[in-house]
């Protein structure tokens, strides 16, 4: 069965630095891979996927993933963090014949000024 | 256009009684999908319908839940003598097919937050 790992259970990031947020996925084939942003009150957002193809992804709001087979690894990036992107942040898998996904635990962002 | 809605957007019930959770997938969808968030997790897969039929149940924790989409739109998640254990956040997504990763995005609704006394 398919698993996601995000080792980092909170992080905080000055606003206008950089931001590397760690995913890690255990699939015995290609795996379909996305990362989804959920803020206070709100449903979850996609932000981007992963299919196939260029391993590099864009998505909303700035931020991008790189999908490395070899360290069964999808990070999510965003060059410069604004005070609005503080949410959590959640790293999927799917697989097999269906459309249901597999989550990680989740990343809290805090955002300081 | 309008999202997921679900309703209610709270449910506070004591222990061993019954609750039903609504969803209002966006319109046109055949894909609805129901995920359990608990306190300090990520979401994880309860069942997934397509059209009117449960494609993959596998998520159900036991028989006290059920879920149905009688019409193929809005879906119901039922929960039978209710425990303590069952507290958590329940989200509902739709997509526009299903099953075709290539063309489909989950959107998810708010979710209900469910708390058993």
């Amino acid at each position: 069965a398919q698993s996601v790992t995000q080792p980092d259970i909170h992080i905080t990031v000055s606003e206008g630095a950089s931001l590397e947020l760690r995913c890690n996925y255990s699939y015995g084939a290609t795996p379909y891979l996305f990362w989804y942003v959920q803020s206070p009150g709100q449903g979850l957002q996609l932000l981007l996927k992963y299919f196939s193809g260029d391993t590099l992804v864009q998505g909303i709001k700035g931020f991008e993933a790189e999908f490395k087979r070899s360290q069964s690894s999808f990070n999510l990036r965003k060059p410069s963090v604004h005070w609005s992107d503080a949410a959590e942040y959640f790293c999927a898998v799917g697989a097999g014949g269906y459309s249901t996904l597999t989550f990680g635990k989740g990343t809290m962002l805090l955002v300081s000024p | 256009g309008a999202g997921v809605s679900q309703t209610p957007s709270n449910k506070v019930t004591e222990k061993g009684k019954y609750v039903e959770l609504r969803c209002d997938p966006i319109s046109g969808h055949t894909a609805l999908y129901w995920y359990r968030q608990s306190l300090g997790q990520g979401p994880e897969f309860l069942i997934y319908f397509q059209g009117t039929g449960a494609a993959d149940d596998s998520g159900l924790p036991n028989d006290r839940f059920f879920a149905v989409r009688p019409e193929g739109s809005v879906s119901t998640l039922k929960i039978q003598r209710t425990e303590r254990g069952d507290s958590a956040v329940y989200l509902c997504a739709s997509s526009p097919s299903g099953g075709v990763f290539g063309t489909d995005t989950q959107y998810f609704g708010p979710g209900t937050r469910l708390t058993v006394l």
